[in-house]
């Protein structure tokens, strides 16, 4: 049971342009989302975050909407630059259990 | 700070060995969770120990263990090696409480043959 889901596995985008990686999940106990990037040979690094009581937080270049009634979020990244192709992954937390629930990532590839 | 270290980040065993993967989280922090990172299957997540105690548990078969020490390094082991073992295997810490977000080591590349 993935609670916790990226339908898409990757997403190409033009340098410059807009990237849109979407996440949906299931549990409604979840109250914390997160963004982590992953280049190959690396740890995931932390991105941004949003706790549910927000739709919406913003990081340079970076912004992370929170949809809580569609049970959806997604990670906005503007403009798109090569440096940013990796590995995306959400992941969500129930604060009340701590329990953290990574999706199965979708890889950005920014073309020059 | 120091970031969180994980040894050793390459091993290769035979099938029915058992292996023990460590992590050491960045100082301070007293939750460390374990993942196994596969091609097309993401971070599914194996345990989490916060301050020595088993909290929250995946969906992996009981050779796949773990436990904390009062320093907070972690140990993960996997018992009578298969070949599906093979993965990356990543080790998180955090404060573990509140809302949090988790700081990862490099991985252990375990290759079962």
């Amino acid at each position: 049971d993935q609670q916790v889901k990226q339908n898409s596995p990757s997403l190409s985008v033009q340098e410059g342009r807009i990237s849109i990686l979407n996440c949906d999940y299931t549990n409604s106990m979840f109250d914390y989302f997160l963004w982590y990037k992953k280049y190959p040979a690396e740890g995931p690094t932390f991105l941004i975050s949003i706790s549910s009581i927000k739709d919406k937080n913003e990081d340079g270049r970076f912004t992370v909407f929170l949809n809580k009634s569609a049970k959806h979020l997604s990670l906005h990244i503007v403009p798109s630059q090569p440096g940013d192709s990796a590995v995306y992954f959400c992941a969500a937390e129930d604060s009340g259990t701590y329990k953290y629930i990574f999706g199965t990532g979708t890889r950005l590839k920014v073309l020059a | 700070k120091a970031g969180v270290t994980q040894t050793p980040r390459y091993l290769i065993k035979t099938r029915g060995q058992q292996v023990t993967l460590s992590c050491s989280p960045i100082s301070g922090h007293r939750s460390v969770s374990w993942y196994q990172q596969t091609p097309g299957q993401g971070l599914q997540f194996l345990f989490e120990y916060f301050s020595e105690t088993q909290r929250n548990k995946g969906n992996f078969p009981g050779r796949f263990s773990g436990r904390q020490f009062s320093n907070s390094r972690s140990e993960m082991n996997v018992s009578t090696l298969e070949l599906g073992d093979s993965a990356l295997y990543l080790c998180a810490s955090s404060t573990g409480q509140g809302a949090y977000e988790q700081y990862f080591g490099p991985g252990t590349r375990l290759t079962v043959t």
